[in-house]
């Protein structure tokens, strides 16, 4: 089974502090993703990343940057945080364009509050 | 852009009857990915079942099934006989063929509560 492991379930900041949400995946995937999660809002892309050292914006990029070194690990950072931000983080990873029918498969997610 | 609109935010069910969760998606594309994912309390997400836009067939998996209606966009989701397991947000999301990373669209969720 795939894993998608995130580095925290719970988190909680002050304003103005910088945050790394870190996920790794144990399957070797090219695509990882992060979204942000908010009620009646579903699940919105922040950003994707389809090899190592690419990323490319989705949908709320603004206020976020990301980093992928190393295939396995996607980090989500938030340069200063605001209380904005406060909201629930998947992230989640899916084979690359060669697998198109597989599906993204997803951690636990991270609850972060932004105080 | 594509969008994905889930109208019911939420709905309850009696356990052992029938639920079904509509979604409807808005695109130009001919041929792409939908899927249905459920994400059960303080759980991880996890697909329920995928249909493929060119397959003309209804996708089933176990006691979750599809009405895919390709004409009106419409991918409702019947979850049958259900089990108190079943509580839980379902969201609808929608794939291009050639999307740049496999990225989804997802609709903004159905909370479904399964009660005794």
């Amino acid at each position: 089974d795939v894993k998608v492991t995130q580095s925290s379930r719970y988190l909680v900041k002050r304003t103005g502090e910088k945050v790394f949400l870190e996920c790794v995946q144990d399957m070797d995937h090219e695509n990882m993703f992060w979204y942000r999660q908010d009620p009646g809002l579903g699940l919105r892309l922040i950003y994707f990343s389809y090899d190592v050292k690419m990323k490319e914006k989705g949908d709320i990029p603004e206020g976020y940057s990301v980093s992928r070194e190393k295939k396995e690990r996607f980090s989500l950072i938030l340069e200063s945080a605001s209380t904005n931000q406060t909201s629930m983080y998947l992230c989640a990873s899916s084979p690359g364009y060669r697998v198109r029918n597989q599906p993204q498969h997803f951690g636990d997610g991270t609850r972060l509050s932004i105080l | 852009a594509q969008t994905v609109t889930q109208s019911q935010p939420e709905m309850s069910v009696q356990e052992a009857e029938t639920v079904t969760l509509s979604c409807t998606y808005d695109t130009s594309e001919n041929n792409y990915y939908l899927f249905w994912y459920k994400q059960p309390p303080s759980r991880q997400m996890i697909l329920v079942i995928r249909q493929e836009a060119y397959k003309q067939q209804n996708a089933t998996e176990n006691r979750f099934s599809v009405n895919f209606q390709k004409a009106a966009k419409s991918f409702s989701l019947k979850i049958s006989d259900s089990q108190l397991g079943d509580t839980a947000m379902y969201f609808c999301a929608f794939r291009m063929i050639k999307a740049a990373g496999n990225k989804l669209t997802f609709g903004g969720g159905t909370r479904v509560l399964v009660k005794p």
